[in-house]
């Protein structure tokens, strides 16, 4: 069975610039959810895709969005990078849409200069 | 709204010392709870998990039991490692909520 998997690992960006991040589920998952990490705090739902579709969002501003492929994959764009976005950002797959275990991958590290 | 509050860290243990981490909530419904361990540098590994009222989650030698009368699901360990340092998160899912609610993350360090 395959885990979590995502990249980049690490990426640094400027202000101003967009980013792509990606996550491939684990193995037979259809729910992808994102996490943002920032530095000595817990991680903050962004958003989830359930089947392709969103289906929740957290208190994250529109210039954060994203995608599920028919594989289940997911990517996350952010536009416009600000310097508070440095953070780690979590993968997370699941089975089903609501309340499911979720397993996360190893995470992306941005750094915004 | 859901929220989970944590122990305020950073804990610092002995080699083979009892570790507790209390870990409250507050939610609506019957949540899911969870304890989900981070090791510098790395994701989050799920250490173990409880769904309803009296469970009790256990893995490698940890241990916490979801009590629904005081909101609580404390994590402990008889004997700690020194590979047990890293940051545990307390978790819930609350009824039909799609996103896990986490508290703010304990940093463990153990002294061998």
């Amino acid at each position: 069975e395959t885990g979590v998997t995502q990249s980049p690992t690490h990426l640094i960006k400027t202000r101003g610039q967009q980013v792509t991040l990606r996550c491939s589920s684990q193995s037979g998952h259809n729910t992808v959810s994102w996490y943002q990490q920032a530095l000595g705090q817990g991680p903050q739902f962004i958003f989830q895709y359930y089947r392709e579709e969103e289906n929740g969002r957290g208190n994250f501003p529109p210039r954060f969005s994203g995608l599920q492929f028919p594989n289940y994959s997911s990517e996350l764009n952010v536009n416009a990078l600000e310097l508070d976005d440095s953070a780690l950002y979590l993968c997370a797959s699941s089975l089903g849409d609501r309340g499911e275990t979720q397993y996360f991958g190893p995470g992306t590290r941005l750094l915004v200069l | 709204g859901d929220s989970v509050t944590q122990m305020e860290g950073p804990v610092t243990l002995s080699e083979e010392a009892f570790l507790t981490i209390n870990c409250t909530y507050t939610a609506t419904g019957y949540p899911s709870l969870f304890w989900y361990v981070q090791y510098p540098g790395e994701g989050l590994q799920l250490l173990l998990k409880a769904t309803k009222a009296d469970d009790k989650g256990s893995n490698k030698g940890f241990e916490a039991t979801y009590r629904k009368e005081t909101t609580s699901f404390h994590l402990e360990k008889g004997s700690v490692q020194v590979s047990d340092s890293a940051v545990y998160f307390c978790a819930l899912i609350a009824g039909s909520a799609r996103q896990l609610t986490f508290g703010s993350g304990t940093q463990l360090t153990v002294l061998p």
